[in-house]
């Protein structure tokens, strides 16, 4: 069965500082991978994600995640830190040949501060 | 422009009140999910339904109650069966396993 963990329920960096939210998954199938964030009282959105093309995605507003198998791991990243990133962030995970099974196993999340 | 719409906005419930809560979308997507969200514990699968006129439940089911009349509709409903509904709730939908879902903004129920 998949499952999603993500080390550090709380991070907190500087603003222009790196930001590194880790995220590994376990999955007995090759697995489509998600970051999404969540702004307080407001709905996920999806920031990146991995469906077995290229293993470093790009996604928006500066943040990227490198799939390595070999460390089942798909961490986010961005080289600085902006004070609208302060937020939610989630990990998620599916099978690959999910066929008619489409649901998204998640991370509990890291919320995200960023310091002035 | 597509998305999801979640109504309303707040709730407030009383006790042993029943309530609804909408969600619609217009993405022509076959399946729509319900979580229930409340702080430290991540999302947590109420219902999904693949598609119309089928739904399976989730982790936590109980006290609630769904139904998928319309491709386009997923209304939740909050039964006084629930002893904690105190939550924020959100609405997603899916093209498929590779698209990842897209939430609505959430309702935000509460039990006065």
């Amino acid at each position: 069965a998949q499952s999603v963990t993500q080390l550090g329920s709380h991070v907190s960096v500087s603003e222009g500082a790196l930001v590194l939210l880790r995220c590994n998954y376990s999955s007995s199938v090759p697995p489509y991978l998600f970051w999404y964030v969540q702004y307080p009282n407001q709905g996920l959105q999806l920031l990146l994600k991995y469906t077995s093309a290229a293993t470093l995605v790009k996604g928006i507003n500066g943040f990227e995640a490198e799939f390595k198998k070999s460390e089942t791991s798909f961490h986010l990243t961005k080289p600085s830190a902006h004070m609208s990133d302060a937020a939610e962030y989630f990990c998620a995970v599916t099978r690959f040949n999910a066929g008619n099974n489409r649901k998204l196993i998640w991370g509990l999340g890291t919320s995200l501060a960023v310091n002035p | 422009d597509g998305g999801i719409t979640q109504s309303p906005k707040y709730l407030f419930r009383k006790e042993g009140q029943n309530v609804t809560l909408s969600c619609e979308q217009n993405l022509n997507h076959d399946a729509m999910y319900w979580y229930r969200q409340d702080p430290g514990q991540g999302l947590r699968l109420i219902y999904y339904s693949q598609i119309v006129n089928d739904f399976q439940k989730g982790d936590i089911a109980e006290g609630y109650s769904v139904s998928r009349e319309k491709k386009e509709s997923f209304p939740l409903t909050v039964t006084s069966a629930q002893k904690n509904p105190t939550a924020f709730y959100l609405c997603a939908s899916s093209k498929g396993a590779g698209y990842g879902y897209t939430f609505g903004s959430g309702t935000r129920l509460t039990v006065v």
